[in-house]
């Protein structure tokens, strides 16, 4: 069975930084494109990043060079570091598994959440 | 720039059908899309993919009462035999080049 489990939410400060995690059973993370996905509270859904097999990344604009994505292969785990946070980045954070019938486009598995909010 | 456009919200009865759309604008008609729900207060899940021709690729465990469909720009997700739990928000969500994955504003549905 497919599972993501995200942790590492809360408060934090602006200007502070958050480390989360996607813990993933059921597939192997580095076979996979892995995206994160976030949610401003009452929004709608706003991509934020991948991670591609061969560990290539890449960034929405409005997290580039704050967000870095990585992966663990050993723990099957993805992560979130985010940086220089503002109030803006509040959301809840998903992490997401990209499918691969006939093309790489679309999002097949996703984990429960995790709630970041940005306050002083 | 790629757009998807989904109706901010839709109603139907219990027991009756429902048809969402979404549209892709122009340019980018040929694209499939993938249609996710989410219920109150849960993370979405992934109902389908629907291609430019109308295949769609169902997740583990989907009803057979969604279905997807396609015509010209608009992908279609239709519902049958409405149920409670049906209730909350559909995105539709695509890829496109230098822009990644994105998702249409939503459409909340209620279920009368």
């Amino acid at each position: 069975e497919v599972q993501l489990v995200e942790s590492g939410g809360g408060l934090v400060q602006p200007g502070g930084s958050l480390r989360l995690s996607c813990a993933v059973s059921g597939f192997t993370v580095s076979r996979t494109y892995m995206t994160w996905v976030r949610q401003a509270p009452g929004k709608g859904l706003e991509w934020v990043s991948v991670i591609y097999t061969g560990g290539t990344t890449s960034y929405a604009d409005s997290v580039k060079a704050r967000f870095t994505i990585s992966r663990d292969n050993s723990k099957n785990t993805l992560f979130l570091e985010m940086n220089s946070l503002r109030p803006e980045d509040t959301a809840v954070y998903y992490c997401a598994r990209v499918g691969q019938w006939l093309a790489r486009d679309y999002f097949d598995s996703w984990g429960q959440g995790t709630l970041v909010s940005v306050s002083s | 720039q790629l757009v998807l456009t989904q109706s901010p919200s839709a109603s139907a009865s219990l027991g009756a059908s429902v048809k969402l759309t979404c549209t892709l604008n122009s340019g980018h008609s040929s694209n499939a899309i993938a249609w996710h729900q989410q219920q109150p207060e849960k993370g979405p899940r992934y109902l389908m993919k629907v291609n430019n021709d109308g295949r769609h690729v169902k997740g583990d465990g989907v009803p057979d009462r969604f279905s997807g469909s396609s015509s010209g720009a608009e992908r279609y997700l239709t519902i049958s035999s409405l149920q409670s739990e049906d209730e909350g928000d559909y995105y539709c969500q695509t890829w496109v080049t230098g822009m990644h994955w994105v998702f249409g504003g939503g459409t909340k549905l209620t279920v009368l």
